[in-house]
């Protein structure tokens, strides 16, 4: 089992819709989420971190935890075409050799169509 | 303007040719990492260096040898490059070791022929 499961996608979501992006993650300890954006050729920038269960909203974004599920996803409100980009979802390994490390999603290739 | 950079972005080369990839940072950040990305696999952690003179492996280190004899640089270096080293390269950087928000650098897409 992968530390951190995205499905890749393609997801194809009409401009204007909602997309919902998903992942799970096998460590109970993790304790911070992030959500980066990469667009093709680019490399990743980050969109949303959350850290407590709940939502967090950002402008059109909205990060949600829930840690008893060990799921996180986010929510894109009247999606754009500049949205389409892949989505990656990073999770915090917990503290090793005093480093917060991260581990990484494959991530999942979000289309909005005009 | 803060920024990370490589170089080279781009490099083809064949086996068993040594190579460096450089990175550099203007934002004086302590903490500094190489990932490489592959379709399907994600971003892995190659080698972390926390300060000056202090760097550990990451999650895929074989291969590949790092030094930080100063803090804005943090070359990657691939002594004897394989095919399976193809990939897309990515130093980041942090304030410290216990921030979260990662600044990425523009990527090297490195071929190994």
């Amino acid at each position: 089992q992968k530390e951190v499961e995205q499905n890749s996608g393609p997801l194809s979501v009409p401009e204007g819709a909602i997309a919902s992006l998903n992942c799970t993650y096998s460590d109970r300890g993790s304790q911070s989420f992030f959500w980066y954006r990469q667009y093709s050729g680019k490399s990743p920038e980050l969109i949303m971190f959350i850290y407590s269960n709940g939502d967090k909203e950002d402008g059109r974004f909205t990060a949600q935890l829930n840690k008893a599920s060990q799921y996180v996803s986010l929510l894109i409100r009247d999606s754009q075409p500049s949205d389409s980009a892949t989505y990656l979802c990073a999770v915090t390994r917990g503290l090793i050799q005093g480093a917060q490390k991260l581990v990484f999603g494959q991530g999942t290739r979000l289309t909005i169509n005009p | 303007e803060a920024q990370v950079t490589q170089n080279p972005r781009y490099l083809i080369t064949v086996t068993g040719k040594k190579l460096t990839v450089t990175c550099s940072q203007n934002m004086n950040h302590e903490y500094m990492s190489w990932y490489r990305q592959d379709p399907g696999l994600g971003l892995r952690q190659i080698y972390y260096s926390m300060n000056v003179e202090v760097t550990d492996k990451g999650d895929v280190p074989e291969g590949y040898k790092v030094s930080r004899k100063e803090k804005r640089n943090f070359p990657l270096i691939l002594e004897s490059p394989s095919p399976n080293q193809t990939s897309l390269y990515f130093c980041a950087t942090k304030t410290g070791s216990l921030s979260y928000e990662q600044y990425f650098g523009p990527g090297t897409r490195l071929t190994v022929t």
